[in-house]
């Protein structure tokens, strides 16, 4: 498989702060990355997306960032609140010579304190 | 809502016992795909469809099989499972174009005793 990896397992901040998940891959040829946000017990929810044919992109209080040159993802969380509390994943996609697998990193696990 | 709904929730098995993991959807989605996630790791591709077309990741092993009778169904088989074969299963479809996002279920957690 792929090689999708975060930078920090952890990450805690104090609810009203913002947050930043980073995650790096590996696979130049990856065009659309994806990041998920898993509670317990519960599958990995879809938080947003991005195409390589974009550097930036904007939900509603979260941001995604890719870098494809150091091949590099982030996700910003504004104003963090204890619901956001949640294991984060990115997924990329491998690129389109692969097909439609999906490929996802270690991991980040995002507590914000009251 | 249109979903995907995994059965059951819970499932254990002895340790050598067949299993069978449900998924379906409700998406009309033409991929599916069954991943493995161990506790605190991240959820690792076992296989997915394309239709009827079946695609196996290298470094799954034989063990797992999968039947994908139609579109909306899909199977998990775990022909003698042992006790590193626990994990929580998850089933998630996606439409087949670029920019088409994982739907995921919640998940079968298998308990092997």
């Amino acid at each position: 498989g792929e090689s999708v990896g975060l930078h920090l397992p952890t990450l805690s901040v104090q609810e009203g702060d913002n947050s930043i998940i980073n995650c790096a891959y590996s696979n130049s040829a990856s065009d659309y990355f994806i990041w998920y946000k898993q509670e317990s017990g519960k599958g990995p929810q879809f938080i947003i997306d991005i195409r390589s044919n974009m550097d930036k992109r904007q939900g509603q209080r979260v941001t995604v960032l890719l870098n494809k040159t150091v091949k590099h993802l982030s996700l910003q969380i504004a104003a963090t609140q204890p619901g956001d509390s949640a294991v984060y994943f990115c997924a990329e996609n491998g690129g389109s010579n692969t097909g439609n697998q999906f490929y996802f990193g270690t991991g980040t696990s995002l507590t914000v304190i009251p | 809502d249109a979903m995907v709904i995994q059965n059951p929730r819970y499932q254990v098995t002895q340790f050598g016992k067949p299993v069978t993991l449900s998924c379906s959807q409700t998406l009309n989605h033409n991929v599916m795909y069954w991943y493995q996630q161990k506790s605190s790791q991240a959820p690792k591709l076992l296989f997915h469809y394309y239709d009827k077309d079946f695609n196996n990741e290298a470094d799954t092993p034989d063990n797992f099989q999968s039947r994908r009778p139609n579109t909306s169904f899909c199977f998990l088989d775990i022909r003698s499972p042992g006790l590193g074969d626990a994990a929580m299963y998850l089933c998630a479809t996606s439409g087949q174009g670029l920019g088409s996002p994982l739907h995921f279920g919640n998940g079968t957690r298998l308990t092997v005793t």
